[in-house]
């Protein structure tokens, strides 16, 4: 059965540093592969994606993703946290086929200290 | 573009009532999806429709639960009794087959808070 795992519930992050989300997952395939976004009150709102080619991913809000096929892993970044960056933030893996269920990590909550 | 429209925002209402939750995907989108989002239990599909067809009501948790589309511009969720336990933000998403059938990008709405006393 599919899972996707985010091991870190909690991270803390200074503004003007960097952050790393991690994100594992277990697949019969390579999945497609998702890093949402949600605010306080707010819907998610998708961030980058992975279907194929480079596996370096580029999303909005200067973040970017890896997709680590070896590892099965597609860990989020961004180089400098903006206190705006605070949410809750969620990895989701998708099949390659006509069957459209997302499954999502349990989510990473980043808060950002001044 | 709208985005995806949840009502209400917020609703508050008594063990056994009955409560209606409404979702209007986003024009021209073809899947439609109902989560429920809980600290316990994190964020679970319920159903998810293609062509307003049921396609997957596996997470819907009993026969309490209820959901239909009978339009591609209109999906209804409904709790009849509602119960404390079903307190939870419920999330209405849409996504776009494209040609090809590649990618499932899905666009959330800003969902409902559900408080049931």
């Amino acid at each position: 059965a599919q899972s996707v795992t985010q091991p870190d519930i909690h991270i803390t992050v200074s503004e003007g540093a960097s952050l790393e989300l991690r994100c594992n997952y277990s697949y019969g395939a390579t999945p497609y592969l998702f890093w949402y976004v949600q605010s306080p009150g707010q819907g998610l709102q998708l961030l980058l994606k992975y279907f194929s080619g480079d596996t370096l991913v580029q999303g909005i809000k200067g973040f970017e993703a890896e997709f680590k096929r070896s590892q099965s892993s597609f860990n989020l970044r961004k180089p400098s946290v903006h206190w705006s960056d605070a949410a809750e933030y969620f990895c989701a893996v998708g099949p390659r086929s006509n069957d459209y269920k997302l499954s999502f990590g349990a989510g990473t909550t980043v808060t950002v200290r001044a | 573009d709208a985005g995806v429209i949840q009502s209400p925002r917020h609703e508050v209402t008594e063990m056994g009532q009955e409560v209606t939750l409404r979702c209007k995907p986003i024009s021209g989108h073809n899947s439609l999806f109902w989560y429920r989002q809980t600290m316990m239990r994190g964020l679970e599909l319920l159903i998810y429709f293609n062509n307003n067809v049921p396609i997957d009501d596996s997470g819907m948790p009993e026969d309490r639960f209820s959901a239909k589309m009978p339009n591609a511009s209109f999906s209804t969720l409904k709790i009849q009794p509602s119960e404390p336990r079903d307190s939870a933000v419920y999330f209405c998403a849409s996504s776009q087959k494209p040609s090809g059938g590649l990618g499932n990008e899905q666009f959330f709405g800003p969902g409902t808070r559900l408080t049931v006393l």
